[in-house]
C-alpha cells in the first residue's frame, strides 16, 4: 500500500500569500495523483488531478506539480474562502485508494 | 445539477449490519465507476469499495473484504453499501462519491452518512 505523508500539519498564512502544500509518496506514484478541499461539515472537493490538472470550476490560483513521490499544491493569492482541510490521493496503484493525513490551511 | 444524496446509517451494535443508499441524479449514473469512502478523525478518509459502472467488477479495502458488499441498481440510480460483522472500527462517517471520467478521482460526493457501531 502507497502511503501519502503530507506536510505542514497546518499552515498559517494571511490574506495574500502564496501557500505551498507537500505531499509525498512511499513509491513512485507516476503522476496519478489529486488533490481534494474539505472545509467543516462538508465533503472533500476535487481540486486539481494528475498531479496539475485543474477539476472543472477550480480557480487558477490553485496549482499543483509533481511527479512520482513528490507532489506539490500551490495557492498563489490566499482568499479568506481557502480556509480549509486539503488532501492528497493517489491512483497509481490500486486497490487500495490511498489518501493523504491532510494539511489544515487557517488565513 | 450532479447530485448524490446518501442514506440509512445509524447506531448499531458489533456484529450488526447496515445497509447504505447512494441516489445519484444529473448525470448518467450507468456511465460512472463509484465509490464508497470513509472518514474518521483519528484515520482520516480510507477508500473503502469501488464497483464498474456495470456493476461486473467490485473492490474492497482489505479492512472490510469478507464483510461488505458494493452493489447498484442503474435502472434505479442508486449504489448500496451492504455492512455486515460490524465493528467498533468501522464507526466513520460514510461517503458515496462518483469516479471522475474513469480515472480513479473522486469528483462528486455525498453529504455523508454517520456509521455508528456501539453497544
Amino acid at each position: 500500500e502507497i502511503v501519502l505523508t503530507q506536510s505542514p500539519a497546518t499552515l498559517s498564512l494571511s490574506p495574500g500569500d502564496r501557500a505551498t502544500l507537500s505531499c509525498r509518496a512511499s513509491q513512485s506514484v507516476r503522476g496519478y495523483l489529486a488533490w481534494y478541499q474539505q472545509k467543516p461539515g462538508q465533503a472533500p472537493r476535487l481540486l486539481l488531478y494528475d498531479s496539475s490538472d485543474r477539476a472543472p470550476g477550480v480557480p487558477a490560483r490553485f496549482s499543483g506539480s509533481g511527479s512520482e513521490t513528490d507532489f506539490t499544491l500551490t495557492i498563489s493569492s490566499l482568499e479568506a474562502d481557502d480556509s480549509a482541510v486539503y488532501f492528497c490521493q493517489q491512483r497509481s496503484d490500486w486497490p487500495p485508494y490511498t489518501f493523504g493525513g491532510g494539511t489544515k490551511v487557517e488565513i | 445539477e450532479m447530485k448524490l444524496a446518501d442514506s440509512g446509517g445509524g447506531l448499531v451494535q458489533p456484529g450488526g449490519s447496515l445497509r447504505l443508499s447512494c441516489a445519484a441524479s444529473g448525470f448518467i449514473f450507468s456511465d460512472s465507476a463509484m465509490n464508497w469512502v470513509r472518514q474518521t478523525p483519528e484515520k482520516g478518509l480510507e477508500w473503502v469499495s469501488t464497483i464498474s459502472d456495470n456493476g461486473h467488477s467490485s473492490y474492497y479495502a482489505d479492512s472490510v473484504k469478507g464483510r461488505f458488499t458494493v452493489s447498484r441498481d442503474n435502472s434505479k440510480n442508486t449504489l448500496f453499501l451492504q455492512m455486515d460483522s460490524l465493528r467498533a472500527e468501522d464507526t466513520a462517517l460514510y461517503y458515496c462519491a462518483k469516479d471522475y471520467e474513469d480515472l480513479g478521482y473522486f469528483d462528486l460526493w455525498g453529504r455523508g452518512i454517520l456509521v455508528t457501531v456501539s453497544s
